[in-house]
Order: structure tokens, then sequence, then C-alpha cells
């Protein structure tokens, strides 16, 4: 059962702290997208990638976060230095292309203090 | 250009009764269009899409949406709610180069 992993499913950090968010695509898929999602600004893209090259990572802020793919098999969510408003769910989906239907991962729940 | 409106941001009806969520889209493109459904601390999950076949379009679970050009809209519907259905409801539309998400409608299912 092809599913989208992501790790660490909750995370609790102090502010200030770097915080890694990891995600596996699903084996296949050429488009991989990040997501946050809180309860006042909802499901807000960040950066999506295809065939591992970035493409639009406007909805990022550019001081503290950045998004890589590694390999095919990796994409990664860095933020640095973390802080309390950057308490979020984090979603990463993934797809065969950018019009397509999308997989997500079941969510990295952030809580920075 | 592209946007996605979600008409109510709670729908709230009674298990065995009709279930109706309302969406309005506009695009420059002939756009794919989708639902997904999110359960408490859960991923998001495909309910159904439309890419221009047919204009009634059948998802998982009992649910289905009408394509309606004229009107611009996908709403979703389902003949009878049940419990489970409690989650919230994203349309979605879609081009080649942007997704965007509504705002979502979370649906309250009462016994």
């Amino acid at each position: 059962d092809a599913r989208v992993t992501q790790t660490p499913r909750h995370k609790v950090t102090e502010m200030g702290q770097e915080v890694t968010m990891r995600c596996q695509p699903i084996l296949g898929h050429n488009t991989v997208f990040w997501y946050r999602q809180t309860m006042m600004q909802g499901l807000e893209l960040l950066a999506y990638f295809r065939n591992r090259a970035p493409l639009d990572d406007s909805g990022m802020p550019k001081d503290r976060f950045s998004a890589e793919m590694p390999d095919a098999t990796l994409a990664t969510l860095k933020i640095q230095p973390s802080e309390p408003r950057d308490s979020a769910v984090y979603f990463c989906a993934s797809g065969l292309n950018m019009a397509g239907e999308l997989f997500f991962g079941e969510g990295s729940r952030l809580t920075v203090l | 250009a592209q946007s996605v409106t979600q008409l109510d941001s709670h729908v709230s009806v009674s298990e065995g009764t009709p279930v109706l969520l309302r969406c309005n889209y506009s695009s420059s493109y002939s756009p794919s269009l989708f639902w997904y459904v999110q359960h408490p601390n859960k991923g998001l999950q495909l309910l159904l899409k439309y890419t221009s076949a047919a204009t009634l379009v059948k998802g998982i679970n009992g649910f289905e949406a009408e394509f309606k050009k004229s009107e611009t809209s996908f709403h979703l519907t389902k003949p009878s709610a049940h419990m489970s259905d409690a989650a919230e409801y994203f349309c979605v539309v879609s081009a080649p180069g942007k997704t965007i998400f509504g705002a979502g409608t979370r649906l309250f299912v009462k016994a």
C-alpha cells in the first residue's frame, strides 16, 4: 500500500532551535509539495518540486525556512531558527503531475515553545 | 487566474439526512476539480475528481459531485449522512502549474 511517509509525527521544541521535517514521497511520483495548516490560515502552500527541482517556494519565509530534495525518495523542510508562530501541522504531498491527484502524508505537528 | 470558494465554513446535518457542501470556482483554463476529506489528526484524502469526462462524478463513501460549467460550481453531495462523515472537506481547482485549495467546510453530523 503506497503512501507518503512523514517524520516526525510530533515535535515539540524551544524557540531558536532548528527543526527538520522529512518526507518520503510515493515511489514514482515526480511532484512533491509542502503545505502548512493552522486554524487561522488554513492550508498554505510553502513549496513544491518537480523532478526534484524547486518550482515555487514563494509561500515560504525565506529567512528561516528551506526546502530541499536530496534525492527522489526524500524531501526535507528545515526551519532555523524556529519561532512560536511556526507552530502548525506540516503536510507533505506527492503526485504524478502538477494538476493531478495529490497523496498526502499524515503530517508533522510542530509546537514551538 | 484561478480561485475557489467554499460557500460555507460549517455545515451541520442530522445522521441519515442529505449532505450538500458548496463550491464555486473560477479558472482561465479547463480545470481539474477535486474534493478532499480530512479527518481529525489525519492527512487529506481524495474523495473524487473531475477531469473533463462525465459531469457527475462518483467518489468514495457514497459521495458525488456535479460539475456545472454554466454555474462554475462543483458541489459535493451525499444522500444520507453517517456519523463517520464528520470531517473537514476541501474543494480544489487545478490547472497546469497551479493548485488552489478552498478554505474548507467542516461537516458536523448529529445523532
